[in-house]
């Protein structure tokens, strides 16, 4: 079992939809949680962190945790255009011995005008 | 304030040449890291630097050498190129394992 799981889509969402992306993760101790946007040949963003159960809000964002069920999404609502894109999870986690961020391997998510 | 810079953008080797990709940050960062991504692969890491001083192997360091020079410097080391090395390599730091990283624009790297 990969450690962080993300559909890799590619998910396809009408312009204004809200767009849903999920990540599940093995280790039942993690703590951190980030969101990436990758555009095409660009590196890595962060745009969301979330470290507690629940919602977190910014802007057209919100970040979604779950500890219990070991899930983690993101939601991005009025979605643009410009928001398509790669959206990676990462997680924290104990790798031989010491605590690393593992990535997803990206959701390719296409908004549609 | 530049972030994490990365040098080369581009790089095309011969199997068997050998390079450095370079690699500074100017935000006062403790850890800093080495990933490479292919399609389909996401990121792996290759190897990272926790703290000045220190450098591990991550997931994929077979065929990589690492040095991290100082707090701002870590530089990525290949000896001997294969084609299987063709990547796009990214170079990221953060204040710690756990924080969240701040990536470099990247390096492509292609091996013929």
């Amino acid at each position: 079992q990969k450690e962080v799981e993300q559909n890799s889509g590619p998910l396809s969402v009408p312009e204004g939809a809200i767009a849903s992306l999920n990540c599940t993760y093995s280790d039942r101790v993690s703590q951190s949680f980030f969101w990436y946007r990758q555009y095409s040949g660009k590196s890595p963003e962060l745009i969301m962190s979330i470290y507690s159960n629940g919602d977190k809000e910014d802007g057209r964002f919100t970040a979604q945790l779950n500890k219990a069920s070991q899930y983690v999404s993101l939601l991005i609502r009025d979605s643009q255009p410009s928001d398509s894109a790669t959206y990676l999870c990462a997680v924290n986690s104990q790798i031989q011995g010491a605590q690393k961020l593992v990535f997803g391997q990206g959701t390719r998510l296409t908004i549609n005008p | 304030n530049a972030g994490v810079t990365q040098t080369p953008k581009f790089q095309v080797l011969k199997t068997g040449q050998s390079m450095t990709l370079q690699c500074a940050q100017d935000m006062n960062h403790n850890s800093m890291y080495w990933y490479r991504q292919d399609p389909g692969m996401g990121l792996r890491l290759i190897y990272y630097s926790a703290s000045e001083g220190t450098t591990d192997k991550g997931e994929v360091p077979n065929g990589y050498n690492v040095s991290r020079l100082n707090k701002r410097e870590f530089s990525l080391r290949l000896e001997s190129a294969a084609p299987s090395q063709t990547s796009v390599y990214f170079c990221a730091s953060s204040t710690g394992l756990v924080s969240p990283l701040h990536f470099g624009n990247g390096t492509r790297l292609t091996v013929t």
